[in-house]
Order: structure tokens, then sequence, then C-alpha cells
């Protein structure tokens, strides 16, 4: 069975703080995308990483894929408050995504 | 945004009666999906479609039944609906098969 895992599950931090949440597996994906969910909403698509080694940036956000394809790492410089939700990673297998259960990330002002 | 409605967007049910979900694109994307999302499990695949009347199940379909007629419409049916099915169900949709698009969600409580 395949599994991501994401860490920390919970995070609280305040503005103008860095962080860095992770998504690990001992699995290859041939690609891995990282979403970003606000209560009551659905997921909402932040970044694809497709090539071991990537790295994307996204204004405060830096996305990383690591060099086998098996983990993937999402750093944000000086967190906002509207930074504040959940953070889920998933990988690309077999027509399907796999899910991690998320990094749910509090900003306070 | 991608083109994704869900309806109804709430459902308030009884144990033992039928339910569908409605999920509707306006993208013409290949695949669409319908999960389900529970504290704890995080969000979990029940059935996919990969093209019209082409459907397979996900990791947790029993209970559950999918048809898709039209490209645009992925419907998911409760035959019976039991407590457990209380959820937060999605429907998403692709082109590619990886990255997805989401709905705003349907919030089921069965009674």
């Amino acid at each position: 069975t395949q599994l991501l895992e994401q860490s920390p599950q919970f995070l609280s931090i305040q503005e103008g703080e860095n962080l860095t949440v992770y998504c690990n597996s001992s699995s290859v994906f041939s690609s891995l995308q990282w979403y970003r969910q606000e209560p009551g909403e659905g997921p909402v698509l932040l970044v694809t990483v497709v090539t071991g080694g990537e790295v994307k940036k996204l204004k405060r956000l830096t996305f990383q894929f690591g060099d086998a394809r098996k983990d993937s790492s999402l750093h944000i410089t000086a967190a906002q408050p509207g930074d504040t939700g959940l953070y889920l990673c998933a990988g690309a297998s077999n027509r399907k995504l796999i899910w991690g259960l998320g990094t749910s990330l509090a900003v306070n002002p | 945004d991608a083109g994704i409605t869900q309806s109804p967007r709430h459902k308030v049910t009884e144990t033992g009666t039928p339910v569908t979900l409605r999920c509707h694109q306006t993208e013409n994307h290949r695949y669409m999906y319908w999960y389900r999302q529970d504290p704890g499990h995080g969000l979990r695949l029940i059935h996919y479609s990969y093209g019209v009347k082409d459907t397979d199940k996900g990791e947790v379909s029993d209970g559950y039944s999918v048809s898709r007629s039209k490209t645009e419409d992925f419907l998911l049916t409760l035959e019976s609906a039991t407590s457990s099915q209380t959820s937060v169900y999605f429907c998403a949709i692709s082109e590619e098969e990886d990255t997805q698009y989401f709905g705003p969600g349907t919030r089921l409580t069965v009674l």
C-alpha cells in the first residue's frame, strides 16, 4: 500500500515566522501536487512538481521535489494569517492520487 | 477556477434511504473522481471515471455506486444510506492523470 506521510500534523506560528512542512513516502511518484484547503471548501491546487530535484516558487512559498521523487517539502517565508489552512500533498500513481493526511497550519496575527 | 459544481451542497437524510449526489463540469475533462473526507482519514477515493461509461472502484467503494452517461456529469449513489456514510463528499476533475481540480463539496448527514 502506498502511503504519503505529512509532518507536522499541526503547526501554530506567529505572523512573520518561517516554516517547512514535509511529505514523505517510500514510493516513487510520477509527479507530486500540493493543495491548500480552507474550512468548508474543496482543496485548491498550489503547484505540481514533476522532475526529481525540481524547485518551484509561488510568491512566499517554495516547493521542492526530492531527487528520488519520493518526497517533497513546502517552505513558507514570513507567514501571514492568510496562509492559514490545511496543506495537502498528493502523489500521482496509476491514474489516481495518493493523499497525505495534511498539515493544519494556523498563523496568528 | 475550474467549472465544477456539486449538488446538493447540504443534505440530511435518514438511514436506509437512497441518496444521489451530482457532480457537473464545464471543462470537458476526461477524468472525474468522487472522494469523501473525514477527520483522521483525509481524502479517500470512492470511485473514479476515465471516460463516459468507464468507471472503477477506489479504496472505499463499498455501499456506493456511480454512473457517467455524459462527459460533464458524474453521479454518486448511496443505495441505502448508513450513519457511517455521514461525511463531506468532494468531486474532482482532471485532464491529465495527476493534477485534480475540486468542487465545493457536499456535506451529507445520515441520521
